[in-house]
C-alpha cells in the first residue's frame, strides 16, 4: 500500500532553535517528493520539490534531503521563527498521483 | 493579483442540503482539483479536471459532484448524499492536464464546511 509517514506529529521548540522533520513512505514507483508548509486554517504552500536524483533542496532556512535508497526525506529547519509554526506536509508523487502525508504541527514559543 | 480564491471562507449547512464551494484561478492553468483535509489525516482528493469539460473521480468522490464549464472556475458541490461533509475543503490548480498529478500543484486558503 502506498503510504507516507510524518514523525513527529507535533513539535514545540524555542524560538532560534533548529529542528528536523521527517518523512518515511513505501510509494513506488516514485516521482518526486514536496514539502509543503501550511498555516492554520490557509492552504499549504510549496517549499521543496526533489526528484529521485536530487539528495538535498535548501529555500531559505529550510533544507530537505532525500535518500531514495530508504525512502526517507527531513525537512531542517534552522534559526527557527515564531512565523514557522505550522504544518508541514509532505507529499509523495507517483505516476499521475499524489499520496500526502498527515502532517507534522511545529509550534515555535519564544 | 494572480492565484486561486476560494469562498466562502466558512459555510454553515444544515443536515440534507445540497451547498455548492466556489473556486476560481486566474492562473491561467488547465487542471484544477478539490481535496478535503480531515485532522490528522493527509489531503484526500475527491475530483480533478485536466481540461474545460472534463473531469475523473479522485478517491473519495461519492457524495459530491463537479463541472468544469470555464477553464479558471471549478465548483464543488456537496450534495446530502455526503455521510461526513464537516471538513476543510482545499482547491488547487497546475499548469498543465495529461499529467497534473505530477506537476505542482498551487493551492487555495480553502472553505471550512461545518455540517449542523
Amino acid at each position: 500500500k502506498n503510504q507516507v509517514e510524518q514523525s513527529p506529529q507535533s513539535l514545540i521548540i524555542l524560538e532560534g532553535k533548529n529542528c528536523t522533520l521527517q518523512c518515511n513512505y513505501t510509494v513506488s514507483p516514485f516521482s518526486n517528493l514536496r514539502w509543503y508548509k501550511q498555516d492554520t486554517g490557509r492552504g499549504p504552500v510549496s517549499l521543496t520539490i526533489m526528484t529521485f536524483s536530487e539528495n538535498t533542496k535548501s529555500n531559505g532556512r529550510y533544507t530537505a534531503t532525500l535518500d531514495a535508497d530508504t525512502k526517507q526525506s527531513s525537512l531542517h529547519i534552522t534559526a527557527s521563527q515564531l512565523s514557522d509554526s505550522a504544518s508541514y506536509i509532505c507529499v509523495v508523487s507517483y505516476g499521475n498521483k499524489l499520496v500526502f502525508g498527515a502532517g507534522t504541527i511545529l509550534r515555535v514559543k519564544s | 493579483d494572480g492565484g486561486i480564491t476560494q469562498s466562502p471562507k466558512y459555510l454553515f449547512r444544515k443536515e440534507g442540503q445540497n451547498v455548492t464551494l466556489s473556486c476560481e484561478q486566474n492562473l491561467n492553468h488547465d487542471a484544477m482539483y478539490w481535496y478535503r483535509q480531515d485532522p490528522g489525516q493527509g489531503l484526500r482528493l475527491i475530483y480533478y479536471s485536466q481540461i474545460v469539460n472534463d473531469f475523473q473521480k479522485g478517491d473519495i468522490a461519492e457524495g459530491y459532484s463537479v463541472s468544469r464549464e470555464k477553464k479558471e472556475s471549478f465548483p464543488l458541490t456537496v450534495t446530502s448524499a455526503q455521510k461526513n461533509p464537516t471538513a476543510f475543503y482545499l482547491c488547487a490548480s497546475s499548469i498543465r492536464g495529461g499529467r497534473p498529478l505530477g506537476n505542482e500543484q498551487f493551492f487555495g486558503p480553502g472553505t471550512r464546511l461545518t455540517v449542523l
